[in-house]
């Protein structure tokens, strides 16, 4: 089993509606979580994080985290096509050094 | 932009030879983390170096390594490079050795043939 999985995609929706892109992780013992947006060839860019259950916004991000069910998802808004790209879920053990990242999901938005 | 610099962007080398990718960190960030990202896969950790220390290491043999330097920035040495290192490298700094938000640069796709 792999420690954070994500659903690989591709995922299409249209222009404007809500795109959800869900990660679970397997060490109960995971505090900080973390959305990553990869864009082809370049490297991640940080989006949201989240540390506490419960939900997030930041403009037309909104990452929600339950960690009694051990996932994180994120949702996007008002979808734009440059919104396409690779999202890249990232857990972080209390004690780790390193950021443990799932294989991404490609969303592709469709003007 | 994140204030994450790397050198080179591209980098082609032969099989068994010896390869060092540079990074600097973002300015008041005092750790720098590697990471390896093969096509179609996350970033695979390497290791981090916090106050010119190695911190933490990923499952990376030995010919793997690196350096930080007292103002933070960072290297990555590969030995004897191998055709599966082809990947993009990636380096992220942080405020804090424990990791909380960290910021790539923007890599170094390096191709061994």
């Amino acid at each position: 089993q792999k420690e954070v999985e994500q659903n690989s995609g591709p995922l299409s929706v249209p222009e404007g509606a809500i795109a959800s892109l869900n990660c679970t992780y397997s060490d109960r013992g995971s505090q900080s979580f973390f959305w990553y947006r990869q864009y082809s060839g370049k490297s991640p860019e940080l989006i949201m994080f989240i540390y506490s259950n419960g939900d997030k916004e930041d403009g037309r991000f909104t990452a929600q985290l339950n960690k009694a069910s051990q996932y994180v998802s994120l949702l996007i808004r008002d979808s734009q096509p440059s919104d396409s790209a690779t999202y890249l879920c990232a857990v972080k053990a209390g004690s780790a050094r390193q950021l443990t990242f799932g294989s991404g999901t490609q969303l592709t938005v469709l003007p | 932009e994140t204030g994450v610099t790397q050198s080179p962007t591209h980098l082609i080398k032969t099989r068994g030879q010896q390869v060092t990718l540079r990074c600097s960190s973002q300015s008041g960030h005092n750790t720098v983390s590697w990471y390896q990202q093969a096509l179609g896969q996350g970033p695979q950790f390497i290791f981090q170096y916090y106050r010119e220390e190695e911190n933490g290491r990923g499952n990376f043999p030995p010919r793997f390594s690196g350096l930080q330097f007292p103002n933070y920035s960072s290297e990555l040495n590969v030995n004897a490079l191998e055709l599966d290192d082809s990947a993009l490298y990636l380096c992220a700094s942080s405020l804090t050795e424990m990791n909380t938000e960290a910021f790539f640069g923007q890599g170094t796709r390096l191709t061994v043939v």
